[in-house]
């Protein structure tokens, strides 16, 4: 079972739209999660931190269920700008050695006018 | 600021070259990491230097030989590559906090391209 899956879409979704992506980890041991956003041919790029309590940001809202192992982005009002692939990621430390992070596969979206 | 710099951008080289790829970072991070990513895929580990020493190698080939001269530099030397080596390179260094979240931040890649 990989460490952490997510759909991999693709969202086409017009502008103004809510969307959500889900992911889950497998590893109830993992400490760190994140959604990075990867633009083509670009470098990932930390979005954001998530926390059990929910953190929001702007017109981005990630949640993060350690019980159900489970992790959400909810992206309100599309932005053309939005489009891009939105990737999961999981840190979990293996003994003392310093955390290694786990990437869902990506959810790529694309909002049009 | 979170930057990580690596140079070049864009690297062509033949089966038989030898070049390095460099990265660098200021921000006091204490591991730095190497990764491969292909298209449509998400990064796969390789190296992580942690304190300057080799801390977890992902079974990487040995014609791809890292080096770590100091906390703020890494390099990666490639050495008789196979075209299936054609990906983009991808630099990070992360940040432990007290409370012991880590975070990683990546430079802009390096884009090979094995002939």
């Amino acid at each position: 079972r990989k460490e952490v899956e997510q759909d991999p879409g693709p969202f086409n979704v017009p502008e103004g739209a809510t969307v959500a992506f889900n992911c889950t980890y497998s590893n109830s041991a993992s400490q760190s999660f994140f959604w990075y956003r990867q633009d083509c041919r670009k470098e990932p790029k930390l979005l954001m931190s998530v926390y059990s309590s929910g953190n929001e940001d702007g017109r981005f809202t990630a949640q993060l269920n350690r019980a159900s192992q489970y992790i959400s982005l909810l992206i309100r009002d599309s932005k053309l700008s939005d489009s891009a692939t939105y990737l999961c990621v999981v840190i979990r430390r293996r003994g003392s050695t310093l955390g290694r992070l786990y990437f869902g596969r990506g959810t790529q979206l694309t909002v049009w006018p | 600021d979170t930057e990580v710099t690596q140079t070049p951008k864009h690297l062509v080289m033949g089966m038989t070259n030898k070049k390095s790829l460099k990265c660098e970072q200021h921000m006091g991070h204490r591991a730095m990491y190497w990764y491969k990513q292909k298209a449509k895929k998400p990064p796969e580990l390789m190296f992580v230097y942690s304190y300057e020493k080799l801390s977890i190698n992902e079974s990487v080939p040995s014609r791809f030989s890292p080096e770590c001269p100091n906390s703020s530099l890494l390099n990666l030397h490639l050495h008789a590559l196979q075209p299936e080596d054609s990906a983009l390179y991808l630099c990070a260094s992360s940040h432990v906090r007290t409370s012991g979240r880590e975070t990683q931040y990546f430079g802009p890649g390096t884009r090979l391209l094995v002939l």
